[in-house]
Parts: structure tokens; sequence; C-alpha cells
């Protein structure tokens, strides 16, 4: 059974940093790309940013671009996502979700996903 | 960047009643859609892949059609344990994989 397992979120002060955690099982993890979406309270749902199966290849949304650094270690299991210079509008729950298999490095759906971390992002 | 729509925005509707929500995307996507379901503080859940293909486990009710720009996802006989969220997602050209706004199903 896949089973994705989010931490680390909590609230900081604008301009602060937070490093989110993924902790996956149930697949071979070194196999499949990795996500983070992430959904804003009462609003919809917005992708921050993918790391492929190696780890060598990493993708931001504009949004996050400069500030968010996605990683993973395969050896662990585990995705991270740091978070620097954060503002009030990062305010979220981060979703970490694996990309289903797919052919072409960058097409792929999410078919799985944690239950989410909280970020608030607040003085 | 692909831009996704979804029409309507909510709904409301009764047990057994037959739903459609519809999804535009800016540009040809060639069937590379998601749809998701959400419900209030759970994290979103795969429906349906390629336009059309029923994830395993997901009732036979939904079902997904469409080609080139337009899609829709239909439920059937609409269910009590179905009143939620649905997003419809490319991903054709990604990054960014971009999500549709969401139509909210709600009771009549």
């Amino acid at each position: 059974e896949v089973q994705l397992v989010e931490s680390g979120g909590g609230l900081v002060q604008p301009g602060g940093s937070l490093r989110l955690s993924c902790a996956a099982s149930g697949f071979t993890f070194s196999s499949y790309a990795m996500n983070w979406v992430r959904q804003a309270p009462g609003k919809g749902l917005e992708w921050v940013s993918a790391i492929s199966g190696s780890g060598g290849t990493t993708y931001y949304a504009d949004s996050v671009k400069g500030r968010f650094t996605i990683s993973r270690d395969n050896s662990k299991n585990t995705l991270h996502l740091q978070m620097n210079s954060l503002r009030a509008d990062d305010t979220a729950v981060y979703y970490c979700a694996k990309g289903s298999p797919s052919t072409v490095t960058t097409r792929y759906y999410f078919e799985y996903w944690g239950q989410g971390t909280l970020v608030t992002v607040s003085s | 960047d692909i831009q996704m729509t979804q029409s309507p925005s909510s709904l409301s509707a009764s047990v057994g009643d037959r739903v459609t929500i519809t999804c535009r995307a800016s540009q040809v996507i060639s069937n590379s859609l998601a749809w998701y379901q959400q419900k209030p503080g759970k994290a979103p859940k795969l429906l349906l892949y390629a336009a059309s293909r029923l994830e395993s486990g997901v009732p036979s009710r939904f079902s997904g059609s469409g080609s080139g720009t337009d899609y829709t996802l239909t439920i059937s006989s609409l269910q009590p344990e179905d009143f939620a969220t649905y997003f419809c997602q490319q991903y054709y050209s990604t990054p960014p994989f971009t999500f549709g706004p969401g139509t909210k199903v709600d009771i009549k």
C-alpha cells in the first residue's frame, strides 16, 4: 500500500524558513517523480515543485522559484521542500504527491497524495 | 502555460441525479487530463486519467470523455459520498502542471 506522510509544517514569520518532509512507503521510491502541491485556505490546487526519480532534475512554479528547493533522499525514501523567504501568500496546506508511471519525463498525473501539512506564514 | 477552466464553479444536485462537469484547456492537451475528487479536510483523490480511464477502485458511475481542449466528468447517479469538490488537471505540457479552479457539488 502506498503511503505518503508529510511533516514539518507550522507557524512561521514572514521572511522565515521551514523545511517540509514526506516519508514514502509501499513503492520503489527512486523510480518515480515526486511533487509538492499546495492549497491555500478555501482555494484551489497549485503545483509547487517536482523532482525526477534520480533527483537530478527539478522544476518549480514561478511563484516559488528562487525561494524553495526540492530534494530527495532515495536511501531514506524521503522527499523534502526547503522553503525560504516565506510570505503570507505561501500559507497553505502542502501535499506531497507521487507521479504516475510515465514514458515522458514530466507528462504524468498525481497518482497518490499525502494527507498534507499546514504552513502558516504570519507575524 | 496552459490555463484550465471548469464549469460550473458549483452545483446543487440530489441523490440519483446525473451530474456533468466541464473542463476546458487553453490549448490542445491530447487527452492528458486527470480528474480528482476532494472532500473537506482531505487530500485529493485520483478518479480518472487519460481523460477517460478509471483509476482502480473508483466506482463505475464516474466516467470521463472529451478531446482536444474540452473534457467532461460525468457522475451517472450521484451518491451521498460523491458530494465533494472536483478538479481537473492537465499533464500534456508540463511543467507547470495546472489545475482547474474546481467544481463544488453539494446537496440540493
